[in-house]
């Protein structure tokens, strides 16, 4: 079956360091590419998505590529705020009416 | 309006109450979906409606009672819970159960503790 499997957390990092969150997908096919991003007491908002191999998500700094031969889609940041701390869930979603599955997430912590 | 507004934010209830989740959106989504959020978990499907007709029961017990009044409207009736649905339960919506080039828009969530 399709699944998503993300790195451990917590990830801890000082303010303006590199951020990576792994992510890799098992699916048939091609699966569309998601990643949400819940901060404490709220619900989850999507960060940024791709639909095809080589595609390229990208919002408010955070940056993920559909990689197809390695079936990943690695999370990057290259200066992360306190701000971001957050969780962090990688998705995948299939046509066919099959729903959208979620990886375990990782949890970022900032520090100043 | 590009929200899912999710009523009440908080809610404790007793196990022997009747409640109900309340979750609403304007954007023309077809498809809407019921998620439970236990702590340090992601997300666990519940219900899909699609096209206001239920489509996906993911063997929830009948102690969980979804309703999708119209196109914009999903109600989850709670009845005799036990402590452990204590949970945050998230509204979702997205253009078409069908379309997974589109990801979902997700509600701030109920928080709901069971005495």
């Amino acid at each position: 079956g399709n699944s998503v499997t993300q790195m451990e957390g917590p990830v801890t990092l000082s303010e303006e360091a590199f951020l990576t969150i792994n992510c890799t997908y098992t699916a048939t096919g091609y699966p569309s590419l998601f990643w949400y991003v819940q901060y404490p007491g709220e619900g989850l908002q999507l960060l940024l998505k791709a639909t095809k191999a080589d595609d390229k998500g990208s919002n408010k700094g955070f940056e993920a590529t559909y990689r197809k031969e390695t079936t990943s889609f690695h999370l990057e940041k290259g200066s992360v705020q306190v701000s971001d701390s957050a969780v962090y869930f990688c998705a995948l979603r299939k046509g066919g009416f099959q729903k959208l599955v979620f990886g375990t997430g990782t949890r970022l912590l900032v520090s100043p | 309006d590009t929200e899912v507004t999710q009523t009440p934010k908080h809610l404790v209830m007793g196990m022997t109450n009747k409640k109900s989740l309340k979750c609403e959106q304007h954007m023309g989504h077809r498809a809407m979906y019921w998620y439970k959020q236990k702590a340090k978990k992601p997300p666990e499907l519940m219900f899909v409606y699609s096209y206001e007709k239920l489509s996906i029961n993911e063997s929830v017990p009948s102690r969980f009672s979804p309703e999708c009044p119209n196109s914009s409207l999903l109600n989850l009736h709670l009845h005799a819970l036990q402590p452990e649905d204590s949970a945050l339960y998230l509204c979702a919506s997205s253009q078409d159960q069908g379309a997974p080039n589109y990801g979902y828009t997700f509600g701030s969530g109920t928080r709901l503790t069971v005495v």
